[in-house]
């Protein structure tokens, strides 16, 4: 069975700071993983998917399969990038979602 | 060109009310899902729809049923609802090939 684990509830960080979200997940096929990112009164949008290994709004991530892991990264925040992010995992048709991290930035 | 859709966005039950969450989609995606989505829990699947005429459970499927009712349509229903059953839900397809998944709106529902 696919999961996905988000340590972090709640992240709160300064603005120009780094930033981490941790992902690690389960899974006995070879991963298909996403981040997803909901704004404020805003539907679920995907931010960015390993397979494509692009920079979305300077976030990246990098699927690290020693350690079963897909952290997202940014290294220097900004205000609107303050959300509810979600790590996912696709497998036998279906998306996994972890727990999500409510990302904060303060000013 | 709408993408998902959904109705109602709102919606107050008393314990025991039976109603119909709607879906639909313009981008003909043969894959259609429905989540739940509540504080701490992140989003989990209900159920899911790979094509149309097909339909398999979840991770919370109790309690929920569900119609796939052509290409487009893919409704959720609460036979009798409970006050477990407060939350946002999510209708969402799947770009085929790519597994991106594209979500509607969301419908906010309360069961008193």
């Amino acid at each position: 069975a696919q999961r996905v684990t988000q340590p972090e509830k709640l992240l709160s960080v300064f603005k120009g700071a780094p930033v981490e979200l941790k992902c690690n997940y389960s899974y006995s096929g070879s991963p298909e993983l996403f981040w997803y990112v909901q704004y404020s009164r805003q539907r679920l949008q995907l931010l960015l998917r390993h397979i494509s290994r692009e920079s979305i709004k300077g976030f990246t991530a990098d699927l690290n399969k020693g350690e079963t892991s897909f952290h997202l990264k940014k290294p220097f925040a900004q205000e609107e990038d303050s959300a509810m992010y979600y790590c996912a995992l696709w497998g036998a048709q279906k998306l996994v979602f972890g727990q999500g991290t409510r990302l904060t930035i303060n000013p | 060109n709408a993408g998902v859709t959904q109705t109602p966005k709102f919606q107050v039950l008393k314990t025991g009310q039976s109603m119909t969450l709607q879906c639909a989609q313009d981008m003909n995606h043969n894959s259609m899902y429905w989540y739940r989505q509540d504080p701490g829990m992140g989003l989990r699947l209900i159920y899911y729809s790979a094509s149309e005429g097909t339909t398999d459970k979840g991770e919370v499927p109790n309690g929920y049923n569900v119609s796939r009712l052509n290409k487009r349509e893919f409704s959720l229903r609460l036979e009798s609802a409970a006050p477990s059953q407060t939350s946002v839900y999510f209708c969402a397809t799947v770009v085929g090939g790519y597994y991106e998944q594209y979500f509607g709106p969301g419908t906010r529902l309360t069961v008193t």
